[in-house]
């Protein structure tokens, strides 16, 4: 089956560090990523998603950026993190043979001080 | 564009009672897919239901099933014999049936927290 793997699950980190969120996906091969944004107590943002190796499209021009270096790998960066970055953020793939049906991974919680 | 409009922040249910969630949409695309997911405590975002907008037949998961009126563009979520468990945010989504691009993305609502009393 298709799993989504990301870490860390837990970070916090000062205004101004740098910032990378890891993103792997299990038992599928070429599967379109997306990363999302959920700020407390609201919805879900989609901040970028990939259908392919180098391929990255954003939603929302911010303090982030994404890079897809291998079929399965998504990544989630910053060199410089605001405030306004905390969050809990989640990786998404599309099912193998539903691309119309997206699953997600566990998220991770990132706070900024 | 799209839109997903969830009206109800938050909803409480008796356990073993049923309830219903409240989702209505917007959409100029004849053909779509909607979705409900569930947001447990965990935050881990669980496919609940999906449904075909060509499928006149409203689609059912075991205790959860939905009543998608397609001309009204309402698609909601209801909860049979609620359980504790299904204390969580519930969220609606929607995905056009374009594939590839943007096309593909999923658009949420804004979700509607679930309380269960025992």
């Amino acid at each position: 089956s298709q799993t989504i793997h990301q870490w860390p699950a837990t970070l916090v980190q000062p205004v101004g560090s740098p910032l990378s969120l890891e993103c792997t996906v299990e038992g599928t091969s070429n599967p379109n990523l997306y990363w999302y944004r959920q700020a407390a107590g609201r919805g879900l943002q989609l901040l970028f998603y990939s259908v392919g190796i180098g391929q990255i499209s954003s939603e929302v021009p911010q303090n982030l950026s994404a890079s897809r270096p291998q079929d399965r790998q998504f990544i989630l960066s910053s060199k410089k993190l605001l405030l306004s970055d905390s969050g809990f953020y989640l990786c998404a793939g599309h099912r193998l043979g539903l691309f119309y049906e997206q699953y997600f991974g566990p998220g991770t919680r990132l706070t900024v001080t | 564009a799209q839109t997903v409009t969830q009206s109800q922040p938050e909803m409480s249910v008796q356990e073993a009672e049923t309830v219903t969630l409240s989702c209505t949409y917007d959409t100029s695309e004849s053909d779509y897919y909607l979705f409900w997911y569930k947001q447990p405590p965990s935050r881990q975002m669980i496919l609940v239901i999906r449904q075909e907008a060509y499928k006149q037949q409203n689609a059912t998961e075991n205790r959860f099933s939905v009543n998608f009126q397609k001309a009204a563009k309402s698609f909601s979520l209801k909860i049979s014999d609620s359980q504790l468990g299904d204390a969580a945010m519930y969220f609606c989504a929607y995905r056009s049936a374009v594939y590839g691009g943007s096309q593909g993305n999923l658009i949420f609502g804004k979700g509607t927290k679930l309380s269960v009393k025992p």
